[in-house]
């Protein structure tokens, strides 16, 4: 069962504008933990925001920002003020915490490009 | 900078070779885990280990292996390679075994299998 659903294969967003990346997730496990990742073209995986299941607040890193709706089960980032350095592949991702290890799963990814 | 460090970053085989990717955590880091990116099939978990051990496993296939030594170093080994085999191989490390804190991940070592 897909476990993570990233609907967007692909957005443009305007340099300097704020963009959203949509990610629903599917979980009966109470504890669990959200992620999202870029992957620019060099290939490397940067995280960039964590969302705990218990936490009341929304998480946010600088420019970066989660919009965690749990009773819809979405974990949507918010990047504002967009900049071209942003444009790559953005991962969304899950863990579940389980006694006998816990891996992370991913979406299948949106890629993001950023216009000047 | 995400502290893990991988190494090769690339690597070019042919079919029926076998390789060894290294990984190396970040300080203070027990857990390491290893995924597999590739075009096809996106990004697949194949094994975890904590302090040494085996936690967990996913898709990973019998021509494959993996271990991690006393130092907290990972190796994934691949043997009898394929075509198909032809992906880049993340490493990840955490501090623990269980909970949700991040991952972090290393560089990747591309593979490609001619």
């Amino acid at each position: 069962a897909q476990k993570i659903t990233q609907t967007q294969p692909g957005m443009f967003v305007q340099e300097k504008e704020a963009v959203t990346l949509d990610c629903t997730y599917d979980t009966s496990d109470p504890s669990y933990g959200l992620f999202w990742y870029k992957q620019p073209s060099s290939g490397e995986m940067i995280f960039l925001i964590y969302q705990g299941s218990y936490d009341q607040q929304n998480a946010t890193e600088g420019r970066y920002s989660l919009n965690f709706q749990k009773a819809r089960k979405s974990a949507n980032l918010v990047i504002s003020a967009s900049q071209l350095g942003d444009s790559a592949m953005y991962f969304c991702a899950m863990r579940e915490d389980s006694e006998y290890g816990n891996k992370l799963v991913f979406g299948a990814g949106t890629i993001l490009r950023v216009k000047s | 900078d995400s502290g893990v460090t991988q190494t090769p970053k690339h690597l070019i085989t042919a079919t029926g070779q076998r390789v060894t990717l290294r990984c190396s955590p970040r300080s203070g880091d027990l857990s390491v885990y290893w995924y597999q990116q590739s075009l096809d099939q996106g990004l697949q978990f194949l094994i975890q280990y904590y302090n040494g051990e085996e936690r967990a496993k996913g898709n990973i296939l019998e021509r494959f292996s993996a271990q991690q030594f006393p130092d907290l170093h990972s190796e994934l080994n691949l043997s009898s390679l394929e075509l198909g085999d032809s992906a880049l191989y993340f490493c990840a490390s955490s501090v623990l075994g269980t909970g949700v804190s991040p991952l972090h991940f290393g560089n990747g070592t591309r593979l490609t299998v001619t």
